[in-house]
């Protein structure tokens, strides 16, 4: 296993401008999630698939949002219209099999709206 | 929509010393995960407990689970420098069938050489 790998690991913008993150997961891991965290927080669950299909959304993830895992294998999450409250960390996490146990997180990508 | 709620939210302690943290928790689960994080980076995953067990150890930690209370602690003994980080409980809910995982706030413990 080589590990869950986001990139960027940071991310300077402008309020307004569109950002893409990237997460590639475990090679072998069918689920795939979504976290934001804030400082002194935990993760806040934003979305997951499973394989190619996005099975659950948050009501954090408003329209500005959108997440694709095409061929079910790496992961990218936009944002459109950044806002100064989408500062935050975005992880993201991977698992195997129905998804209850563990789950791989990966370094994370700092986001900064000036 | 955060589920958990820790206790303490920051412990600082002696190398050597043991660190007790606690977790409560509001729906039902199908288990509970503790999770580490070191300053500003990813999370890293330390034992897993199913809402039909009542303890668990690995190595240094020993988890317990008391689901008619609906919280948790996680004990390290003989504390490290290294131990220093966030410590975050998570619960899969039982009626949650993604797995998705809700955390608590965390504890920050500081281990002090």
């Amino acid at each position: 296993d080589t590990g869950v790998s986001q990139d960027p690991r940071h991310k300077i913008t402008k309020r307004g401008q569109n950002v893409t993150f990237r997460c590639d997961p475990i090679s072998e891991h069918n689920r795939l999630y979504w976290y934001r965290q804030t400082l002194g927080q935990g993760p806040e669950f934003l979305t997951y698939f499973q394989n190619e299909a996005q099975l659950e959304k948050s009501r954090l993830l408003s329209d500005r949002f959108s997440a694709e895992r095409p061929k079910g294998s790496f992961s990218t999450l936009e944002i459109q219209r950044t806002e100064q409250g989408d500062s935050a960390m975005y992880l993201c996490a991977s698992s195997r099999g129905a998804g209850l146990g563990e789950q791989y997180f990966g370094p994370g990508t700092r986001l900064t709206v000036t | 929509s955060q589920q958990g709620e820790e206790d303490p939210q920051a412990l600082s302690i002696q190398e050597g010393e043991n660190a007790t943290m606690n977790c409560s928790y509001k729906t039902s689960i199908n288990n509970l995960q503790w999770y580490r994080q070191n300053s500003g980076r990813g999370l890293v995953h330390l034992i897993l407990i199913r809402s039909n067990e009542r303890e668990k150890h690995s190595g240094r930690l020993r988890v317990t689970l008391d689901t008619s209370k609906k919280s948790s602690s996680l004990l390290i003994t003989a504390s490290r420098a290294a131990d220093t980080a966030s410590y975050f409980c998570a619960t899969v809910p039982i009626y949650n069938q993604g797995g998705k995982l809700i955390f608590g706030q965390g504890t920050e413990l500081s281990v002090k050489p």
